[in-house]
């Protein structure tokens, strides 16, 4: 079964410092999100984002984070200087049409920011 | 601004049990509501979506029922087993926005 994959896994970087999370959604879909968790609290949404630009974004998101889709595959979370606050766990999200419908998680990249 | 619960926070049952989750919403205008598994560690599962005109969907063992009015929905697990422990999430969607998650219910199923 096709599934969306997200690399790293795991992710630990200084205050301060850039980081990029990498997802590939499930080849057909069209709409891709972030989600993020920070331990023991609820999952959050980020951002959304569909025929290469952005169509939603949370509170969240602001000016520190950008995401792009690069190439025809892969789907990108950038933090530009990573804060002790951001650290979490990031889940990339793909569905096939918009919104509500069945949403296809990865597994995620755990962020841990020192 | 769309809220979203769960209760329990937590569930212990042994095996065999069947069991009831449950997952309220402030904003009852949803699109609709989807069920999640989430194992430790791990991202999460879809189990069930229920469109906002339906009242039911089941999948195997499992059955979500949906009423709007009320703002509620539950999960049914029948005949639990020890695989089905993990942390079940409840998230909403309405109109034009992004689906909102519930803290989730954590089921420990015990041999």
């Amino acid at each position: 079964e096709p599934e969306v994959t997200q690399t790293p896994s795991h992710q630990v970087t200084q205050m301060g410092q850039e980081v990029i999370l990498r997802c590939v959604p499930i080849s057909n879909h069209l709409y891709f999100y972030w989600y993020r968790q920070i331990l023991g609290q609820k999952v959050e949404f980020l951002v959304s984002f569909y025929n290469n630009e952005i169509s939603e974004k949370s509170e969240i998101f602001d000016d520190q984070f950008s995401v792009e889709r690069p190439d025809g595959s892969n789907f990108t979370l950038k933090i530009r200087s990573t804060k002790l606050e951001d650290s979490a766990m990031y889940f990339c999200a793909s569905a096939t049409r918009g919104m509500g419908e069945k949403l296809f998680f990865g597994s995620g990249t755990q962020l841990s920011v020192l | 601004k769309q809220e979203v619960t769960q209760i329990p926070a937590a569930l212990s049952v042994p095996e065999g049990e069947n069991l009831v989750l449950n997952c309220s919403f402030t904003d009852s205008a949803i699109y609709n509501l989807q069920w999640f598994r989430q194992d430790p560690g791990k991202g999460l599962t879809s189990l069930l979506l229920i469109q906002s005109s339906q009242r039911e969907q089941t999948s195997g063992r499992l059955n979500a029922s949906l009423d709007k009015s009320s703002g509620r929905s539950t999960l049914y697990i029948a005949a639990s087993q020890p695989g089905d422990s993990a942390t079940y999430l409840c998230a909403v969607v309405n109109y034009g926005q992004n689906f909102v998650f519930g803290p989730g219910t954590r089921l420990s199923v015990l041999p």
